[in-house]
């Protein structure tokens, strides 16, 4: 089975200041990590992914996210909060040798960037 | 816009009632994946088609089902309408299901409200 924790359901930071967004995961084999991000009545949005290399991803809108297996952690960062990076972030995973062909989600932490 | 159309976007119907939603995948992408989302249970994943057949089944009811027609267009009917369907319905799509490298890109959702 493959499962996801967002253990932060709310995540406030001052704008100009980082960011994190914690997620860890939990797959029988190796993972395959992804964030999105859903902005107030709109789809989720892909940020970026792991999928095998290094450890440190860069993805859209200046977030970057490590990879870390030992911890089994992918969290989410970025150097500079945006009050425009308001929003509600998830997590998600699928196990790279596992049956599941579907991505598993976590519950999604709201983050919001003070002016 | 990640080119995942969806429609109607909102919809209002009464307990015990018949729906469908609509979607149409990004161009290219044959596989069409259905999530729920709601306070709740959160993200959940419903069902997967590929090119037509039924790939993978998450928590779907078996008041709901869905279809994925030729022209790479799905439907997800749900039926005997409950309070508790109340929810915003994602489509997803992707190019290749089950690959773990594939991305899912999300539409805009239905929000269905029943009364």
């Amino acid at each position: 089975a493959q499962s996801v924790a967002q253990p932060e359901d709310q995540v406030n930071v001052a704008e100009g200041n980082p960011l994190t967004v914690k997620c860890t995961y939990s797959v029988s084999g190796n993972p395959y990590l992804f964030w999105y991000v859903q902005y107030p009545n709109r789809g989720l949005q892909f940020l970026l992914k792991y999928i095998t290399g290094d450890n440190l991803v860069k993805g859209s809108y200046g977030f970057e996210a490590e990879f870390n297996k030992s911890q089994t952690s992918f969290h989410l960062k970025k150097p500079s909060a945006l009050v425009s990076d308001s929003a509600l972030y998830f997590c998600a995973v699928r196990d790279r040798d596992g049956s599941a062909r579907q991505l598993t989600f976590g519950s999604g932490t709201q983050l919001t960037v003070l002016p | 816009d990640s080119g995942v159309t969806q429609t109607p976007k909102h919809l209002i119907t009464a307990t015990g009632q018949r729906v469908t939603l609509r979607c149409s995948p990004r161009s290219g992408d044959l596989s069409v994946y259905w999530y729920q989302q709601s306070l709740d249970q959160g993200l959940q994943f419903l069902i997967q088609y590929y090119n037509g057949e039924e790939r993978a089944k998450g928590n779907i009811l078996e008041r709901f089902s869905a279809q994925q027609f030729p022209d790479l267009h799905s439907e997800l009917n749900l039926s005997s309408l409950e309070l508790g369907d109340s929810a915003l319905y994602f489509c997803a799509s992707s190019v290749v299901p089950g690959e773990g490298t594939d991305t899912q890109y999300f539409g805009p959702g239905t929000r269905l409200t029943v009364l």
